[in-house]
């Protein structure tokens, strides 16, 4: 079975610093992907990053990044020059050939002024 | 963007009454889905679909069906409401099967009083 975990269940960060968000996850899949994705207070689901499995390179979105360490099936999203507008729940997500994705439990960020 | 609605977007019922929820979408994808979101759990898959009459039960589909009999909509009914059934209801479609991801509907907030 596929999982995913988020041990982070809240996070906080002046603006303008920079924040890692964790998360974890467990497939017996070799083709797979992943996924952040941002769900401000309006409640909106927005994907944020993807990354492919069979990429070694870290995928990146203007200030979002990540650190896909696949030997240790972790997935981190790091936010660099935090804005007021990033305050949202965050959610790490896996899929792979089913189309179905899995969700992890979330990290509620606040940015601070 | 309009590619996704979902209707109602605040819904308050009786126990035991039937609830149809609404999915539209406008891209002609071939899969779409419906999930819901609690507070510790993340988004949970409910039902799915990957066309037309075609449809498969998720990890948490007891007291819920679907129908597809179109492209575009996609409906979850509640056979009858049960307060454990109060949740935010999300509607996704998606392109193909892998590493699409999803686009999401705005969300229905269900209450079951």
């Amino acid at each position: 079975a596929q999982t995913v975990t988020q041990s982070q269940p809240e996070m906080s960060v002046q603006e303008a610093e920079t924040v890692t968000l964790s998360c974890t996850y467990d497939t017996s899949e070799n083709n797979y992907y992943l996924f952040w994705y941002k769900q401000p207070p309006s409640r909106q689901m927005i994907l944020v990053i993807r990354q492919e499995a069979y990429k070694q390179q870290n995928a990146t979105e203007n200030r979002f990044s990540v650190n896909f360490q696949k030997a240790a099936k972790s997935f981190s999203l790091k936010i660099s020059d935090s804005q007021l507008g990033d305050t949202a729940m965050y959610f790490c997500a896996l899929g792979g050939a089913t189309n179905k994705l899995i969700f992890g439990t979330g990290t509620l960020l606040a940015v601070q002024p | 963007d309009a590619g996704i609605t979902q209707s109602p977007r605040h819904k308050v019922t009786e126990t035991g009454t039937p609830v149809t929820l609404r999915c539209h979408q406008t891209e002609n994808h071939r899969y779409m889905y419906w999930y819901r979101q609690d507070p510790g759990h993340g988004l949970r898959l409910i039902h799915y679909s990957y066309g037309v009459k075609d449809t498969d039960k998720g990890e948490v589909s007891d007291g819920y069906s679907v129908s597809r009999s179109k492209t575009e909509d996609f409906l979850l009914t509640l056979e009858s409401a049960t307060s454990s059934q109060t949740s935010v209801y999300f509607c996704a479609i998606s392109e193909g099967a892998g590493g699409y991801g999803y686009t999401f509907g705005s969300g229905t907030r269900l209450t079951v009083v």
